[in-house]
Formats: C-alpha cells, structure tokens, sequence
C-alpha cells in the first residue's frame, strides 16, 4: 500500500538555525499538508498546498516557514530561524483529487531545538 | 466547522466493541463527520466519514443520529492494537483538518 515518507524521522538542532523537513507524498496525489503536534498538545493545521501554490495556511505559519515542491516527488517545509518553540512532531499529508475526503498522514519528523 | 465534544478517556475490554461517542449540535447540513485516530504519536490515521446516513468499512462503522447531532464510532471487535487517540471532526472544507483533543480509547486484555 503506497505510503507518506517523512526525513530525517528525528532531527535535532540549534535555535536560529534553519531546518528543512521532507515529506515524499503518495505519488499520485495533488493536495499536500504540513500539520504540527507540540508535546501533549493538538495536532494543528500549518499549511496546505495545491498546483505549486500555498492553498491555506494558519497563523502559525508566519514569515519563518516556508514550503516547496522542488521537484515532482518531494515537499519540503523549512524553518529558516528555528526557535524553541519550533519543537514538535512535524506531520506532512497528502490526498488526491478522488477521494477528497482522505487526508493521508506520513509518520512524521520529531524537531527539537536546543 | 462545527465544535465537537468527545469525551477524554474511556477503556474497552479487548474483542468487545468500542462505541466512541461525538457530540456535534451545531453541525450544519453541508458539514461532514469525520474520524481520525492517532497511535502513539504517529501521524493521524483515517478511519471513516460521514454525512447523513450510517457507513461502515473494514475498520468500523459510523452511526450518525437523526439529526445530525451526534455521532458514534463503532469498532465492533476492539484489538489490542486499536489503543489510540480518536478525533471526531466535523467540517465543511475538505482542506484542512481541526483536531480537538479526542478521546483516549484504551483496551485491556
């Protein structure tokens, strides 16, 4: 069964420091998502991203964050000055345009800055 | 989107089913029920949807009252491997997905 990859799955760092996080969506899928969980917390909406475009984001995606499809298979999301605040589980999900209801979750990349 | 409310905790002996309620009483007709889960702190997993009528798949089966209000989750032989967070969310958009803090469902051997 196809699935979301995510790298590096744990990636330490130190604050100010910019990090990339890297989803390899299913390969047919056109809608692509960034989703964050800190400790204990919610899982919450970062972005999502259509046709090489942000579609949506919420107010923690701010002038920090940015998300790229730099080719046709990955999805980066990049945090140019990480904070401490910045650590959280990152989630990357996709969906394609059938099942519109499906949002399918990669495992994630644990972020912890220092 | 409409609120969900869902109850924090509940335990379910294992091979018994496991109804997971969701309340929803401000849901408007166009917004959907949906359920995730998440073992584990690993990424969300999709279990089931709805809008209207009763659905089930391989994985559970989703009862959804008359009117709309509220909503249950039924896994009818729960596993071991069925401990998990479980989300009940309600929306519009097929975008972006609002977790609330779920019900933590533990089954016991």
């Amino acid at each position: 069964e196809p699935e979301v990859t995510q790298t590096p799955s744990h990636q330490v760092t130190q604050m100010g420091q910019e990090v990339i996080l890297r989803c390899v969506p299913i390969s047919n899928h056109l809608y692509f998502y960034w989703y964050r969980q800190i400790l204990g917390q919610k899982v919450e909406f970062l972005v999502s991203f259509y046709n090489n475009e942000i579609s949506e984001k919420s107010e923690i995606f701010d002038d920090q964050f940015s998300v790229e499809r730099p080719d046709g298979s990955n999805f980066t999301l990049k945090i140019r000055s990480t904070k401490l605040e910045d650590s959280a589980m990152y989630f990357c999900a996709s969906r394609d345009d059938r099942s519109r209801e499906t949002q399918y979750f990669g495992p994630g990349t644990r972020l912890l800055v220092l | 989107d409409a609120k969900t409310t869902q109850p924090p905790s509940m335990d379910c002996a294992e091979g018994r089913a496991a109804n997971l309620p969701c309340n929803h009483s401000t849901i408007s007709g166009n917004e959907y029920v949906y359920w995730y889960r998440q073992i584990h702190s690993q990424g969300p997993q999709y279990i089931i949807h709805g809008l209207k009528n009763n659905e089930t798949n391989e994985m559970a089966s989703l009862i959804i009252t008359e009117d709309r209000k509220s909503s249950t989750l039924i896994l009818p032989h729960a596993t071991l491997r069925d401990t998990a967070v479980y989300y009940c969310i309600v929306r519009v958009s097929t975008d972006k997905l609002i977790f609330g803090t779920g019900t933590r469902l533990q089954v016991f051997p």
